[in-house]
């Protein structure tokens, strides 16, 4: 596609339940990232995944944090039982390679849980 | 762990003042890149610095790399009002394979 692309763009849901968040990252891009941005804050490392190698996991904030990313393409962002401190602005980026090349961000999936 | 903190946090200008942040690193770092996000929206590239001491241009806009590769800057000339938004740094650091960002500093513009 032309961009990274994240559904959906709103996300209102209920404390206590899960949400699936979706990134389509740009085609080829081996290198995709999660960030989390709270309201005027800057970005919070959740995940990154490279090519075929183990995910770095080391910013998930609690275990009711997941993400997957299948054939190495579309990757999904779980939360369970959600809570009110999760609201927040989720952003995916692409890379063609890794840290070293230049990332391209989603428009992110804004999440409030009331 | 890792962190890359930048200063200011936010910055209030008159157009046509220059305007420089800061950003600091714990660690050495392997690379810097420069983002801009405007408000509403989501960080866009501006640029990358790979070499000790590097000093790139882009217009009114001058990064540069520390020698140490632990600190960088972002300075802009003659600020516009196109120029609002928020400047992260983002450095790939020993030991982490994820880019990690910068607390980011606001840039208000005032015409």
């Amino acid at each position: 596609g032309a961009g990274v692309s994240q559904s959906p763009s709103n996300k209102v849901t209920e404390k206590g339940k899960d949400v699936e968040l979706r990134c389509d990252p740009i085609s080829g891009h081996t290198a995709l990232y999660w960030y989390r941005q709270s309201l005027g804050q800057g970005l919070e490392f959740l995940i990154y995944f490279q090519g075929n190698s183990a995910p770095d996991k080391s910013g998930l904030p609690s275990d009711r944090f997941s993400a997957e990313r299948t054939g190495g393409s579309v990757s999904t962002l779980t939360i369970q039982r959600t809570q009110q401190e999760d609201s927040a602005v989720y952003l995916c980026a692409s890379s063609l390679v890794n840290r070293n090349t230049e990332a391209f961000f989603g428009q992110g999936t804004r999440l409030t849980v009331v | 762990g890792q962190q890359v903190m930048q200063i200011p946090q936010y910055q209030h200008v008159q157009e046509g003042e220059d305007f420089t942040t800061y950003c600091n690193s714990s660690t050495t770092l392997s690379n810097i890149q420069w983002y801009k996000q405007r408000p509403g929206g989501h960080p866009v590239f501006l640029i990358q610095l790979v070499k000790s001491g590097e000093v790139k241009k882009q217009k009114r806009l001058t990064f540069q790399f520390g020698e140490a590769k632990k600190n960088s800057s972002l300075h802009i000339t003659a600020t516009q009002t196109t120029d609002v938004g928020t400047y992260f740094c983002a450095g790939g650091a020993t030991g982490r394979r994820a880019l990690t960002f910068g607390s980011g500093t606001r840039l208000q513009v005032q015409p």
